[in-house]
């Protein structure tokens, strides 16, 4: 199975910081076909997921573009570049490239 | 409005079987993959498996003894069946549409709370 590891597992932010979560594959998830299926999801509390991004660094429909995406092979990151109140919750990486999909343990994002 | 809505039993006696239908609207069985996610209490996501629109199926590996995921089209129903539940399979479970090709999960349902205990 490919092992999606996430740091940090908390991040305490003030409003109007920049965020960053790492997530990183135990092996490439790259596809033959040149894409890279890595996605990142949003819990927001009592919620269920929502997407942010897929394919590494395409915003979702709706998304506000202060979400990005970037990586590539195994590494990969999740900036939110000015953090609002509404952004507060646990995000997942997930790998969608082979089975069992697997996700990253998950990034609690929290106010200071 | 795209909406997937799970429906289960809420408690199950361990070594029992569980059943839980996701009844989907705004869209066809017919054209995307629905794939099942849990979450037990406090903790991570975990993919169970998916069936897609053409009626295949694909399962995680640890589990793929004891699930079976199936569909009625005409119903607009996907059903996930678990046999030999044990406590640690208590969980949230989810449903999540998959728009074929894309490989993301574009919209989940609210989920639905499994509690395996005697």
């Amino acid at each position: 199975d490919v092992l999606m590891t996430q740091t940090p597992l908390s991040l305490p932010v003030s409003l109007g910081d920049q965020a960053s979560i790492s997530c990183r594959s135990s092996q490439s998830i790259v596809h033959s076909n040149g894409n890279t299926y890595l996605e990142w999801y949003l819990q927001k509390p009592g919620q269920s997921p929502k997407l942010l991004i897929y394919k590494v660094s395409n915003r979702f429909s709706g998304v506000p573009d202060r979400f990005s995406g970037s990586g590539s092979g195994t590494a990969f990151t999740l900036r939110i570049s000015r953090v609002e109140a509404e952004d507060v919750g646990v995000y997942y990486c997930m790998q969608h490239l082979e089975y069992p999909l697997t996700f990253g343990a998950g990034t609690k994002l929290e106010l200071k | 409005q795209v909406q997937l809505k799970e429906s289960g039993p809420g408690l199950v006696a361990p070594s029992q079987s569980l059943s839980i239908t996701c009844t989907v609207s705004g869209f066809s069985l017919t054209s995307y993959g629905v794939h099942w996610v849990r979450q037990p209490p406090g903790k991570g996501l975990e993919w169970l498996g998916v069936i897609w629109a053409g009626g295949s199926t694909n399962y995680n590996s640890a589990l793929m003894s004891r699930l079976s995921i199936s569909k009625d089209n005409s119903k607009s129903q996907v059903f996930l069946k678990m046999n030999s539940l044990q406590t640690d399979d208590t969980a949230m479970y989810y449903c999540a549409r998959d728009p074929t090709g894309t490989r993301y999960f574009d919209v989940w349902g609210a989920g639905t709370t499994v509690t395996v205990s005697s």
